[in-house]
This record gives C-alpha cells, sequence and structure tokens, in this order.
C-alpha cells in the first residue's frame, strides 16, 4: 500500500521569506505526485504534477517542487511567499495501475505573516 | 468552462438522521470521484464511477453510505443514518478519464449533532 507524510503540520513564516513544505511518499513501483492547495472555503486546486521527465516542476505562481526517488520525496518550495500563498497545501500519489485513485498526505498549513 | 458544482455548502443534521449530497461534474468527463475531508487529514477516496459504474468503493462505510450516478452525469452520496463521526467536508471531484488530471468542487461541510 502506499502512502504519503507530510512532516509539517503547520509552517508560519514571514512575507517574502523562503518555504519549504516536506512531503515523502512510499510506495515499492512508479508513482505520479501532485501538490494539491485549499483556500479557505473553497475546493482543491492542482498546483503542481510530476508524471515523468525532469524532476524539477514548477507552477505558474511561482512554487517548485522536486522529485527525488532515491529519498522518496517531494519537497515543495517557493523564494519568496506572499500574504495571499496562506492556504493548506496537500501532497497527494497515485501509482499508474491505481487507476486515478488518489492517496493524500494530512495537510500543511502556511501561514503567512506581514 | 463551469467548474465541478456540489450542494449544500453546508448542512447540520442530529445523529441518526439522513442526509444527501448532490455533485454536478464538469461536463464530459467520464470519472467521478467522492471524497470524506475529516478536519486535519486529508481528502480521502470514498467511491469512484467511471460513466455510471463503479470503480472502487472499497474504503465506503457500506452499512450507512450509498451512492449512484445516474445516467453517467450527476451523482448523489447519501448518509443514512449519519454518526457524530461522519462530519466532515465531502469533497467531489471529477475527470476527463481514469488517471486525468482531477478537478474537485467546493465541498459540502456536514456538522452531525
Amino acid at each position: 500500500a502506499q502512502s504519503v507524510t507530510q512532516l509539517d503540520s503547520q509552517v508560519p513564516v514571514f512575507e517574502e521569506a523562503p518555504v519549504e513544505l516536506r512531503c515523502n511518499y512510499s510506495s515499492s513501483v512508479s508513482v505520479y505526485l501532485f501538490w494539491y492547495v485549499q483556500y479557505p472555503n473553497q475546493g482543491l486546486q492542482l498546483l503542481l504534477k510530476y508524471l515523468s521527465g525532469s524532476t524539477l516542476v514548477e507552477s505558474i505562481n511561482g512554487f517548485e517542487a522536486e522529485f527525488n526517488k532515491s529519498q522518496t520525496s517531494f519537497h515543495l518550495r517557493k523564494p519568496s511567499v506572499h500574504i495571499s500563498d496562506t492556504a493548506e497545501y496537500f501532497c497527494a500519489v497515485f501509482k499508474g495501475t491505481s487507476y486515478g485513485k488518489l492517496t493524500f498526505g494530512q495537510g500543511t498549513i502556511l501561514t503567512v505573516h506581514p | 468552462e463551469a467548474g465541478v458544482a456540489q450542494s449544500p455548502r453546508y448542512k447540520i443534521i442530529e445523529k441518526r438522521q439522513s442526509v444527501a449530497f448532490w455533485c454536478n461534474p464538469i461536463s464530459g468527463h467520464a470519472t467521478l470521484y467522492w471524497y470524506q475531508q475529516i478536519l486535519g487529514q486529508g481528502p480521502k477516496l470514498l467511491i469512484q464511477f467511471q460513466n455510471n459504474g463503479v470503480v472502487d468503493d472499497s474504503q465506503l462505510p457500506k452499512d450507512r453510505f450509498s451512492a449512484e450516478r445516474l445516467k453517467g452525469v450527476d451523482s448523489t452520496l447519501k448518509i443514512q443514518p449519519a454518526k457524530l463521526e461522519d462530519s466532515a467536508v465531502y469533497l467531489c471531484a471529477s475527470s476527463l478519464d481514469r488517471g486525468d488530471e482531477q478537478f474537485f468542487g467546493p465541498g459540502t461541510r456536514l456538522t452531525v449533532l
């Protein structure tokens, strides 16, 4: 069975500071990896994904994540955060054979302070 | 393009009552998912439909939960009778096909008193 662990439940940070949200997964087969963001009272939105190819993937709003197979990690980073990045972030994984079944981590609440 | 629609957005009921949630996926999407998100946890898949057939319902508590997707479009999720531990946000998602990107609705927040 696959599982996803987000190592930090809450991450407070000041505006314009860098941030890293950590995610580790366990799976014995190839996986696809995702980061979703959930703003207050809204549904989940896909932030970025790794399917194959380059291990570094980027989103349109400055976030990036790197797939590290040897460490089974997919950490999310941003060099300079904004107040508007305050949200809950979920790491998720599915195996290529699981026909779309996503397994989510517990979530990390990112709070950006002025 | 319209997104995934869900209703109601909020529902408060007493334990042992029944409740139903409705989801309208993005037009043309064959796959529909219902997730349960308990406070402090990530979403957990309850049931997955491919058109109007069930693909995976391994984590659906079938003694009290039921779901259907008539005509392969809209879907309803029902809880009968509700328990306190069913308090959660119920998320509906859809994708063009299995394995494609999932688009989520805003969710229904259920409180069971």
